[in-house]
């Protein structure tokens, strides 16, 4: 049982339009959520984070929005550049075991 | 944010030999880190959870006898695959977990490539 979904295997956008990349939770107890970005033959990188306390958060181009009654967030990315293209995984956590539960991951295309 | 490495970046190996992978955390003090493995086109697969100075955790199939972890020290654990046969063949990645505000961020190491002949 999955509890952490992207239903989005991949995502071509225009560059400098806007990404958008979802993610849909089923676990209640999740009350902390991440979105990390891999290229291939690395380690994931982590880009942004939020808790369940918020429903918004903004680093730079990436803003993470969180809709706990319909259990999910989605990652904004704006202005698309070329190098945003990589595949992009959401994970929860809940605070009593801090074990990251992740999705399957969306692959990102950005186009020129 | 927390700075990780591993090493090596990638191993080539014969069947029946054991290969060693180190993960450090450079500039903070880790008690937790975790490992994980990832095959082609697949999310991340969670196989333990490495305490400073106790036994790992290991996640529902994964041997224990086989990955061997050893967390010695707040900067170092590192992940033996003991007779290592082609399938064991895979990316591991390390992590280590920094909690801030009440909450638990990962920051991972860029890898380790086993190619097991």
């Amino acid at each position: 049982d999955q509890q952490v979904k992207q239903n989005s295997p991949s995502l071509s956008v225009q560059e400098g339009r806007i990404s958008i990349l979802n993610c849909d939770y089923t676990n209640s107890m999740f009350d902390y959520f991440l979105w990390y970005k891999k290229y291939p033959a690395e380690g994931p990188t982590f880009l942004i984070s939020i808790s369940s306390i918020k429903d918004k958060n903004e680093d730079g181009r990436f803003t993470v929005f969180l809709n706990k009654s319909a259990k999910h967030l989605s990652l904004h990315i704006v202005p698309s550049q070329p190098g945003d293209s990589a595949v992009y995984f959401c994970a929860a956590s809940a605070t009593s075991n801090y074990q990251l539960i992740w999705g399957a991951g969306t692959k990102l295309i950005i186009k020129p | 944010g927390a700075v990780v490495s591993q090493h090596p970046s990638r191993v080539i190996c014969k069947s029946g030999t054991s290969v060693k992978i180190e993960c450090r955390s450079l500039d903070f003090q880790a008690t937790t880190m975790f490992w994980y493995r990832q095959f082609p086109k697949q999310s991340l697969m969670l196989m333990a959870t490495s305490n400073e100075g106790s036994k790992a955790t290991y996640e529902q199939g994964v041997e224990k006898d086989k990955f061997l972890i050893n967390h010695a020290s707040l900067t170092l654990s590192t992940l033996t695959v003991t007779s290592a046969h082609p399938e064991d063949s895979s990316f591991y990645i390390c992590s280590v977990g920094r909690r801030e505000g009440g909450q638990e961020t990962q920051y991972f190491g860029p890898g380790t490539r086993l190619l097991v002949l």
